[in-house]
């Protein structure tokens, strides 16, 4: 089975705080993904990667980045979290132009 | 770009009722997902079915590309189906196996 796993399922900081937020896929997948889930605004892409170092802004890449310095991992990155940053973080990995799997999300909340 | 709308956005059934979600595209596809996010904000995958019917215990759907639609079945629904039932598209050109969410549908099944 394919597994995704995400560093923390609830998470809580302070405003200016850099925060990373890590995924891991043990499928030798190309491609992974970063969403995040509001209430009423659906899922929306942040960043994409479909490959190692590679990667591609999203819908929504503003006051985020990414690093994929090995294929089966993949980091956002706050730079410097702020409140309008609190949301689900869903990540997400697929193998090229194929059927996508989740992780089980992070909840963050930034003060 | 192609559009991906759920209907309906909410519904209530008691348990052991039958139900049909649908999802519809604005545009041919080559692969449709369907997800149900559990209570605890994870998707999980429970179709894969770019044309054709799939079953998989009580679940079933069924994707009509040329009509650009696709149905999910729950027959004797239970309580434990209760959360949020998403179909995804891929965006168009498969940008890197991409997907366009549809809104949801949120399933309540009361005991």
């Amino acid at each position: 089975d394919v597994k995704v796993t995400q560093s923390s399922r609830y998470l809580v900081k302070r405003t200016g705080e850099k925060v990373f937020l890590e995924c891991v896929q043990d499928m030798d997948h190309e491609n992974m993904f970063w969403y995040r889930q509001d209430p009423g605004l659906g899922l929306r892409l942040i960043y994409f990667s479909y490959d190692v170092k590679m990667k591609e802004k999203g819908d929504i890449p503003e006051g985020y980045s990414v690093s994929r310095e090995k294929k089966e991992r993949f980091s956002l990155i706050l730079e410097s979290a702020s409140t309008n940053q609190t949301s689900m973080y869903l990540c997400a990995s697929s193998p090229r132009t194929n059927e996508q799997f989740f992780g089980p999300g992070t909840r963050l909340t930034v003060l | 770009g192609i559009q991906v709308e759920q209907s309906p956005p909410d519904l209530i059934l008691q348990e052991g009722a039958n139900s049909t979600l649908r999802c519809n595209f604005s545009d041919s596809v080559n692969n449709l997902q369907w997800f149900h996010q559990n209570p605890w904000g994870q998707l999980i995958n429970l179709f894969y079915i770019p044309s054709g019917t799939k079953q998989n215990g009580r679940l079933s759907a069924t994707t009509v590309a040329t009509e650009r639609y696709s149905l999910l079945y729950i027959s004797s629904s239970q309580t434990t189906d209760s959360g949020v039932y998403f179909c995804a598209a891929p965006r168009p050109q498969n940008q890197g196996g991409k997907l366009i969410f549809g809104q949801g549908t949120e399933l309540s099944v009361k005991p």
